[in-house]
């Protein structure tokens, strides 16, 4: 079993929908970051948290450090949201990272 | 304020040869990460450093890669008599000093070296 699951691996939403994405971790962490990776691009932190919720434009992300669980939701998506968003947990010394979701909004 | 730099942003080598990936931390940071996406593979760790000082090189393969990070200058990741194994994307991060305390500082990712192994 991965340290960090992610779940869906894909996702493909029409523009303007509410979209959830799901991580869930089985070590113990300092600190949960949400990625955004454009395909052949960079990548790009959205968020670093260790409780509660953080929102940015239309992004918001949650952590529930006693379930070991994190959400990154997108409201109102938009075809540019189109990337890989991936989870990492940050334990110890390094990140830990999940597999991604590929997210695809279709307008 | 300018981002983490890498350099160079493509690179090509032929079997054998060897590579060097440059990374210039933000300004201000003092902690450099590695860590190498593989094709159709995820992110890993490779090797954090300090200046001047390795501090956990776990994701480090064990033959022909090693990592610095000098007083002066950028860190440099180094594959020596590289082969199409080797092929991936290498990103470097950057985050602030910890001041010794077990506080987690965001991390900001460069924009990745592309390596070909011909």
């Amino acid at each position: 079993k991965n340290e960090v699951e992610q779940s869906p691996q894909n996702l493909t939403a029409q523009e303007g929908e509410f979209i959830t994405i799901n991580c869930s971790y089985s070590v113990g962490i300092s600190a949960l970051h949400w990625l955004q990776q454009h395909p052949g691009g960079g990548i790009v932190s959205l968020f670093m948290l260790s409780s509660g919720k953080k929102k940015h434009g239309r992004l918001i992300a949650t952590i529930n450090i006693q379930e070991k669980h994190s959400s990154l939701h997108i409201t109102a998506s938009h075809p540019r949201d189109s990337a890989v968003y991936i989870c990492a947990v940050m334990g110890g010394n390094k990140l830990v990272f999940g597999a991604g979701t590929i997210l695809r909004v279709k307008s | 304020n300018a981002g983490v730099m890498q350099n160079p942003r493509h690179l090509v080598r032929r079997r054998g040869q060897e590579a060097r990936l440059r990374c210039s931390p933000m300004k201000g940071h003092s902690h450099v990460y590695w860590y190498r996406q593989l094709p159709e593979e995820g992110l890993k760790f490779m090797v954090y450093l300090q200046k001047e000082n390795i501090i956990d090189e776990s994701g480090m393969p064990k033959e022909r890669f090693s990592a610095e990070f000098p007083k002066e200058g950028p860190s440099i990741l180094r594959i020596q008599q590289v082969v199409r194994g080797d092929s991936a994307a290498y990103f470097c991060a950057s985050s602030p000093r910890d001041r010794g305390t077990s506080r987690a500082y965001e991390q900001y990712f460069g924009p990745g070296t592309r390596l070909t192994v011909t």
